[in-house]
C-alpha cells in the first residue's frame, strides 16, 4: 500500500478564496482524521470520522471549515473562504480503528495563504 | 478532558549519547494507550514506541525505550546510543478507551543530535 495520500503537498492561495485538501486513507482503515500543525497550536484535531461517518468536529475551528468523506477511499477538507491565519500544515491520518494500533499519517498539505 | 504535557520545548544530545525526553499526561481513566511519534523534517509523522496502560512491562524497540510510571501518569522515552538521524520533533499522543478514538497530542520536543 501507497500509504495515506494527501494533495497538494504544497498551496499558496490569496485570502478570500476556497481551498480543498484532499486525502486518500489507507485502504481498509475505518477511521479517518484530519489535523492541523502550527507553531504556536501544535497539532490539533480538526474532525474525525468512523466508516465514513463524522465522529467529532468539535475541532473544527470556524463555519468556513468543513470535511466530508463521501467513501471509504476519499476524504476532503475545504475552507471557504481562506484567511491567513489559516496558514499551517494539515495532515490527514488513518487507522483501522482498533483502540491500540497506530495512526498512519499523510505527508501533509502546507497551506500558505497570503 | 485528557491532557498531554511536554515540558521540554527542545533538546540536544551528542551523537552516542542518551537522551530522554519527557511527557506527562492527565485522565482519570484506568485503561489507555501511549504513543511516541517522531517527524523528521521531511514532516511525515512516524511511530516509535507505544505502551498499552494495563502493561506493566515498560516497551522497547530497538534503541528506544519507555519509562511509564502509571501511578505518576508520566511516560518518558529514552534515546541510547543517539544517531543523526533522530534529529526530529518528538510528540507523546494519549488515547483513552472511554469512547473516545481520538489521539491527543502533546506540543512537541525539538530534538537535535549533535556530532
Amino acid at each position: 500500500d501507497a500509504g495515506v495520500i494527501q494533495s497538494p503537498r504544497h498551496e499558496v492561495t490569496e485570502m478570500g478564496q476556497e481551498v480543498t485538501l484532499r486525502c486518500k486513507p489507507i485502504s481498509g482503515h475505518n477511521s479517518l482524521f484530519w489535523y492541523r500543525q502550527t507553531m504556536m497550536r501544535g497539532l490539533e484535531l480538526l474532525i474525525y470520522f468512523n466508516n465514513n461517518v463524522p465522529i467529532d468536529d468539535s475541532g473544527m475551528p470556524e463555519d468556513r471549515f468543513s470535511a466530508k468523506m463521501p467513501n471509504a477511499s476519499f476524504s476532503t477538507l475545504k475552507i471557504q473562504p481562506s484567511e491567513p491565519r489559516d496558514s499551517a500544515v494539515y495532515f490527514c491520518a488513518s487507522e483501522t480503528g482498533r483502540l491500540n494500533t497506530e495512526a498512519f499519517f499523510g505527508q501533509g498539505t502546507r497551506l500558505t495563504v497570503v | 478532558a485528557q491532557t498531554v504535557t511536554q515540558s521540554q520545548p527542545e533538546m540536544s544530545v551528542q551523537e552516542a549519547e542518551t537522551v530522554t525526553l519527557s511527557c506527562t499526561y492527565d485522565t482519570s481513566e484506568n485503561n489507555y494507550y501511549l504513543f511516541w511519534y517522531k517527524q523528521p523534517p521531511s514532516r511525515q509523522m512516524i511511530l516509535v514506541i507505544r505502551q498499552e496502560a494495563y502493561k506493566q512491562q515498560n516497551a522497547t524497540e530497538n534503541r528506544f525505550s519507555v519509562n511509564f510510571q502509571k501511578a505518576a501518569k508520566s511516560f518518558s522515552l529514552k534515546i541510547s546510543d543517539s544517531q543523526l538521524g533522530d534529529t526530529a520533533m518528538y510528540f507523546c499522543a494519549f488515547r483513552g478507551t472511554g469512547g473516545s478514538e481520538k489521539l491527543v497530542f502533546g506540543k512537541g520536543t525539538k530534538l537535535t543530535v549533535n556530532p
